[in-house]
């Protein structure tokens, strides 16, 4: 089985500054590891991914994420925020060692960047 | 190149009709998965296409629902009869065959609601 939690149901910060969105998942085997971000009457879009090599991979708008296989996360980081960030943050795993290839999505994260 | 699409963007019905939403993939993409996410709540997977085979409908809640994908192309979900908990914001999306590791692009979600 897989497993995502996104234990913040909202992150508030100022614009500017440093951000973090946090993911912890479970699977059983290897783990691709996925950010999507929603805008208002958006769809979902792709941010990033994790799949082998590099533990920090680099995305879209300036996001990067860390892939911590001891702590089993994925967090979701920007150097500094940008009022437009603003929006609805999902995580997603899938188990790369087989199975349905469906990933299992996190209930999302909502941030909000003060002006 | 045209994003996933999706039909209609909202739909108010009341208990017991019918809804059928509809969904066009990126041209050439084999693959077709369905989702809901009631609010707040995780995105949850429904069901998948290969082409116009279900590959997994391991996610559909029950038989009042049943999805389709004509000549592997654009795919319908119809709810009949709905019900008050099958409101939620119904995801289509889409990835091309071949690479295990490519992302799903998604569209941008039927938001349904059963009064």
């Amino acid at each position: 089985a897989q497993s995502v939690a996104q234990p913040e149901d909202q992150v508030n910060v100022a614009e500017g500054n440093p951000l973090t969105v946090k993911c912890t998942y479970s699977v059983s085997g290897n783990p691709y590891l996925f950010w999507y971000v929603q805008y208002p009457n958006r769809g979902l879009q792709f941010l990033l991914k994790y799949i082998t090599g590099d533990n920090l991979v680099k995305g879209s708008y300036g996001f990067e994420a860390e892939f911590n296989k001891s702590q089993t996360s994925f967090h979701l980081k920007k150097p500094s925020a940008l009022v437009s960030d603003s929006a609805l943050y999902f995580c997603a795993v899938r188990d790369g060692a087989g199975g349905s290839y469906i990933p299992t999505f996190g209930r999302g994260t909502s941030l909000i960047v003060h002006p | 190149e045209a994003g996933v699409t999706q039909f209609p963007s909202h739909s108010v019905i009341e208990k017991g009709q019918t809804v059928t939403l509809r969904c066009d993939p990126i041209s050439g993409h084999d693959n077709l998965y369905w989702y809901r996410r009631v609010m707040g709540k995780e995105i949850k997977f429904l069901l998948h296409f290969v082409k116009e085979s279900k590959q997994d409908e391991s996610g559909m809640p029950n038989n009042r629902f049943l999805a389709e994908r004509t000549g592997g192309t654009y795919s319908t979900l119809k709810v009949q009869p709905a019900e008050l908990e099958d409101s939620g914001v119904y995801f289509c999306a889409s990835r091309p065959s071949g690479n295990l590791y490519n992302e799903q692009f998604f569209g941008p979600g039927t938001r349904l609601t059963v009064l």
